[in-house]
This record gives structure tokens, C-alpha cells and sequence, in this order.
């Protein structure tokens, strides 16, 4: 069964710490992994997309980067703005079905 | 400016009584998706629809039904049949086909009452 888990659950993290999160998959055949960031009560907006094992996105703060088993996202000296949900969700292909994580809660306190 | 337009934002359910989503897109997406989110899961895939008049089951729709009559178009009915309705339910739309990600709404909260 395909399947992605996110680590960890909840983050914490003082303003400038720098931190990874991860998104590890078990897939058959994997097409694209998503990055999504959600503000509470929103919906999801969209981050990156990442297709084959080695790739790396970036993005102000952030950088993701793709192994042929899971996914990290990076964020360097984050803000109290960054703060939110990270979801990431893969598609193995046939009809674009995307199988989300539970995604990380990520917190940066001043 | 396209987008996904979901309303309403909050929507309190009765129990035995049916209610009615709706999303309506203008980014010319054909492919048109339903998802349910609970705290501490990921969101699970209800309904999605690729074309026009055509829509398939995803891993929970027991409980709910769809339809898409129209491209820009897909609401979602929570009949009395589902359980347990209190969620967040997010709309999204995508290009058909395979590796495109999706562009989602802003959500309705249901709560029974």
C-alpha cells in the first residue's frame, strides 16, 4: 500500500534555529512529490514539486531536496512567518491521485 | 484572478439532514477533487471527477455524493448516511493527467449539531 509518513509530528523552533523536516514515502513508482504549506483554517498552498531523486527547489527560506526514499525540507533561519502546517503528498501516477502526510506543525517563536 | 471559491467557510449539519458543498473553479481545470482533513491525518481523497458528467469514488466517499455538470463546477452532498461529518472539507482542481499538483480552496468546516 502506497503510503508517506511526516517527522515529526510538531516543531519548535527559536527564530534563526534552522531545522529539517522529512517526508519518508513507500510508493510504487513514484511521478512527483508535493510540498504544501497551510495556515490554520486556509487551504493548502502550493510549495514545490520535485520529480526524480536528487533534485533540489528553493524558495526564499526553504529548499527541498529528493532521495529515492524521502524528501527533506529545509528552512534556513526561519521567521515567525513561517510558522504553519507542512504537507507533503505524492503521486505515483493513473489519474493524478495525490496521497497525502499528516503533515508537520512547525512553530518559530521570537 | 483564478481560483477555487468554496462557501460556505462554516456550515453546521442537523443530524438526518443533508447538506450541500460548493466549490466552483475559473482556472479551466478539468480534473476537479474532494478531500476530508482531521486533525493529526492526512487528507483523504472523497470523490474526484477528470472530465465533465463523469466522477469516481476515492477512499471514504461512503456517506457522500458529488456531481459535475458543469467544468467549473463540483459540489459535494453529506448525506445522513456519513457517521461521523465533522471535518474540514477542501476542494481542489488540477490540469488532467498525471504529476501536476493541485490548487485547493480555502475549505468549509461542517459541524454537527
Amino acid at each position: 500500500e502506497d503510503q508517506v509518513t511526516q517527522s515529526p509530528e510538531a516543531l519548535r523552533l527559536q527564530e534563526g534555529e534552522s531545522s529539517s523536516l522529512n517526508c519518508s514515502y513507500t510508493v510504487s513508482g513514484l511521478r512527483g512529490l508535493f510540498w504544501y504549506r497551510q495556515d490554520p483554517g486556509k487551504g493548502p498552498e502550493f510549495l514545490f514539486t520535485l520529480y526524480s531523486a536528487g533534485e533540489e527547489k528553493e524558495k526564499e527560506r526553504l529548499k527541498a531536496t529528493l532521495t529515492k526514499k524521502e524528501s527533506f525540507l529545509h528552512i534556513t533561519a526561519p521567521k515567525p512567518e513561517d510558522s504553519a502546517t507542512y504537507l507533503c503528498a505524492v503521486t505515483t501516477g493513473g489519474y493524478n491521485k495525490l496521497i497525502f502526510g499528516a503533515g508537520t506543525r512547525l512553530a518559530v517563536h521570537p | 484572478d483564478g481560483g477555487i471559491t468554496q462557501s460556505p467557510k462554516y456550515l453546521f449539519r442537523k443530524e438526518g439532514q443533508n447538506v450541500t458543498l460548493s466549490c466552483e473553479q475559473n482556472l479551466n481545470h478539468d480534473a476537479m477533487y474532494w478531500y476530508r482533513q482531521d486533525p493529526g491525518q492526512g487528507l483523504r481523497l472523497i470523490y474526484y471527477s477528470q472530465i465533465v458528467n463523469d466522477f469516481q469514488k476515492g477512499d471514504i466517499a461512503e456517506g457522500y455524493s458529488v456531481s459535475r455538470e458543469k467544468k467549473e463546477s463540483f459540489p459535494l452532498t453529506v448525506t445522513s448516511a456519513q457517521k461521523n461529518p465533522t471535518a474540514f472539507y477542501l476542494c481542489a482542481s488540477s490540469i488532467a493527467g498525471t504529476n501536476y499538483g493541485y490548487t485547493f480552496g480555502s475549505g468549509t468546516r461542517l459541524t454537527v449539531v
